[in-house]
């Protein structure tokens, strides 16, 4: 069975900080992956998504990266962080083959002081 | 006007009433329709999901879709506790792009 795995679970990070949140899959090959934030009280804003190594699209403009080293391996970066990129980050892998329904992560909290 | 409206609650009901849940949408050119479950600090987890009108049932939980009203539902028979969580639709026009609700925060109560 595929599992889906981020860290770290939890981080507080100062203004201008940088940051890496990293997500890998198991179980699967060629994975379509997908980074989202959800702020508070709100729904799930789609910020990239990848189709393969290298690959990375990017669905909002903002000071936020992606990268996609490995297969099964999807990094959220930036340089220096905003007080404004507090929220709470998802991973998410699709089997591109089969089905359209996308797999979600347990999440990184991330809170910019 | 938002590509998808959901209620976002609070919604409270007794333990073993049945629930609805409702999502409208506005992008005709959606085909798939999905429901997730989502317990709070946790990630969204997959419940239900339905490409085509009409009713698809899984245990207690039925999803419902009607395309011509742009419509679709959730229920939830015999609620239980473990049931409050917050529930968002998702649906699709391709392959990459979910666009989701804002979630309905339900509370079961014992």
């Amino acid at each position: 069975s595929q599992t889906i795995h981020q860290w770290p679970a939890t981080l507080v990070q100062p203004v201008g900080s940088p940051l890496s949140l990293e997500c890998t899959v198991e179980g699967t090959s060629n994975p379509n992956l997908y980074w989202y934030r959800q702020a508070a009280g709100r729904g799930l804003q789609l910020l990239f998504y990848s189709v393969g190594i290298g690959q990375i699209s990017s669905e909002v403009p903002q000071n936020l990266s992606a990268s996609r080293p490995q297969d099964r391996q999807f990094i959220l970066s930036s340089k220096k962080l905003l007080l404004s990129d507090s929220g709470f980050y998802l991973c998410a892998w699709r089997d591109h083959r089969s089905s359209y329904e996308q797999y979600f992560g347990p999440g990184t909290r991330l809170t910019v002081t | 006007q938002k590509e998808v409206e959901q209620d976002p609650g609070p919604l409270s009901v007794p333990e073993g009433a049945i629930v609805s849940l409702n999502c409208t949408y506005s992008n005709s050119a959606f085909q798939y329709f999905m429901w997730y479950r989502q317990y709070s600090r946790k990630g969204p987890e997959l419940l239900m999901y339905t490409y085509s009108s009409g009713n698809k049932e899984d245990g207690r939980f039925t999803a419902q879709v009607d395309k011509s009203s742009k419509y679709i539902s959730l229920f939830i028979r015999d609620s239980q506790p473990s049931d409050s969580a917050t529930y968002l639709c998702a649906m699709s026009q391709g392959a990459q792009k979910l666009v989701f609700g804002q979630g309905t925060r339900l509370t079961i109560n014992p």
